[in-house]
Order: C-alpha cells, then sequence, then structure tokens
C-alpha cells in the first residue's frame, strides 16, 4: 500500500513564526503536491514537484514555498504564518501523469495560527 | 481553466437506501480523467472511483457507481445500499491528460443516519 506520512496531525503557532510542515511517502513516486483546505472552497493548489529540487507553483502559492531535496520527501514552508493561513493542508503523490494520475493522499495537518 | 462544481455542500441518506451525489465540470479539453474521493472524519483521503472520459461505460466500484455524461460534462456518485462508514466528505476531481494540476469540487458532506 501506498504511505503519505505528514509531520504533525496539528499544530499551533503563533504569526510571524517560520513553519515547517514535512510530508514523506514510500512508493518512489515522482509527483508530489501540497494543498490547502478549506470549508466550502475545497482542496486548492499550493505547489507541486514532479522530480527533486523542481517544483511549479499552483493556484495559491502566496505566502509559502517549497523544498524538495530527496524524491520522497517534500517540504512546505510558511515563511511568515500570518491568521489567515489557518487551514488543513494536505500533501499527496502521484505516478508520472503517462502511469497513473490517482493522487494518494496523507492524514492532514490541521495547522492554527494565532 | 478547468473547474468542477459540486451543488450540493450536505447531503443525508437513510442507511440501506441509495444517494446521488451530483458534479459537474467545465473544460475545454478532450482527454481527461475524473474521480470521487471520500475523505472520513478524522481519516485520511482516499480514491472511491474513477472514470476516464474516453471510455462511454461508467464505472463501478461494489456499492459504488458513477453516472458519467460527457456531452452535459456530469458524473455523479450513486452509493446503493448506504452503510454507516459511508459518512464523511465526497470531493469530484478532474485531470486532463496534458497537466498534472488536478482540480477539486467544494466537496459534499455526506451522513449516513441509522
Amino acid at each position: 500500500d501506498v504511505k503519505v506520512t505528514q509531520s504533525s496531525r496539528y499544530l499551533v503557532k503563533r504569526t510571524g513564526e517560520k513553519v515547517f510542515l514535512e510530508c514523506v511517502q514510500d512508493m518512489d513516486h515522482e509527483n508530489m503536491f501540497w494543498y490547502r483546505q478549506d470549508p466550502g472552497l475545497g482542496l486548492r493548489l499550493i505547489y507541486f514537484s514532479y522530480d527533486v529540487k523542481m517544483k511549479e507553483k499552483g493556484d495559491i502559492p502566496e505566502g509559502y514555498s517549497v523544498s524538495r531535496e530527496k524524491k520522497e520527501r517534500f517540504s512546505l514552508i510558511l515563511e511568515s504564518a500570518s491568521t489567515n493561513q489557518t487551514s488543513m493542508y494536505l500533501c499527496a503523490s502521484s505516478l508520472p501523469s503517462e502511469s497513473s494520475y490517482e493522487q494518494y493522499f496523507g492524514p492532514g495537518t490541521r495547522l492554527t495560527v494565532t | 481553466a478547468q473547474t468542477v462544481t459540486q451543488s450540493q455542500p450536505e447531503m443525508s441518506v437513510q442507511e440501506a437506501e441509495t444517494v446521488t451525489l451530483s458534479c459537474t465540470y467545465d473544460t475545454s479539453e478532450n482527454n481527461y480523467y475524473l474521480f470521487w474521493y471520500k475523505q472520513p472524519p478524522s481519516r485520511q483521503m482516499i480514491l472511491v472511483i474513477r472514470q476516464e472520459a474516453y471510455k462511454q461505460q461508467n464505472a463501478t466500484e461494489n456499492r459504488f457507481s458513477v453516472n458519467f455524461q460527457k456531452a452535459a460534462k456530469s458524473f455523479s456518485l450513486k452509493i446503493s445500499d448506504s452503510q454507516l462508514g459511508d459518512t464523511a466528505m465526497y470531493f469530484c476531481a478532474f485531470i486532463s491528460y496534458n497537466n498534472n494540476d488536478m482540480r477539486f469540487g467544494a466537496g459534499t458532506r455526506l451522513t449516513v443516519k441509522p
């Protein structure tokens, strides 16, 4: 079974802090994604990566950055957390588009910024 | 740009009955996949069913089936013999062959009542 894990289920941070959300997948997937999930808005793509050290902006990249130094790990960074970044963050991975389009999700990190 | 619309924010159904969740999408692409994902309370999002646009036959997975109407750009999910474990958020999603960018609807919260 594909396993996607995220470093924390719940996180509380203060405004202005630098926040790291980690995601690890164990199936050698090329593609990895970070989404933000908010009620009534569904999932919105923040960033994705199709290879080590490669990244592409999604729909809402402002205020976020990412890092992919190893194939299995994709990190989301909030350089200076703000209250409007309080949300559920979901990580996902998938094989290359030519092989499959199914995305496998982690359990999510519920981040609260106070 | 592709968009996915789920017009039912919440639905409920009695155990053992049938329920249909609606989804429409907008795209100019001809080759794409459609998905229904399930997110149980406090648990990981998992794939329920997928449909390739070039296939005319509707996909089925046990109690789950879809009604795919390509011309109408409609992709509804039917759950037969509803079970308490079907209680979850359901997301409709779209991805075209040309990119990695999966688009999600806002979700439908389904409650199965005993």
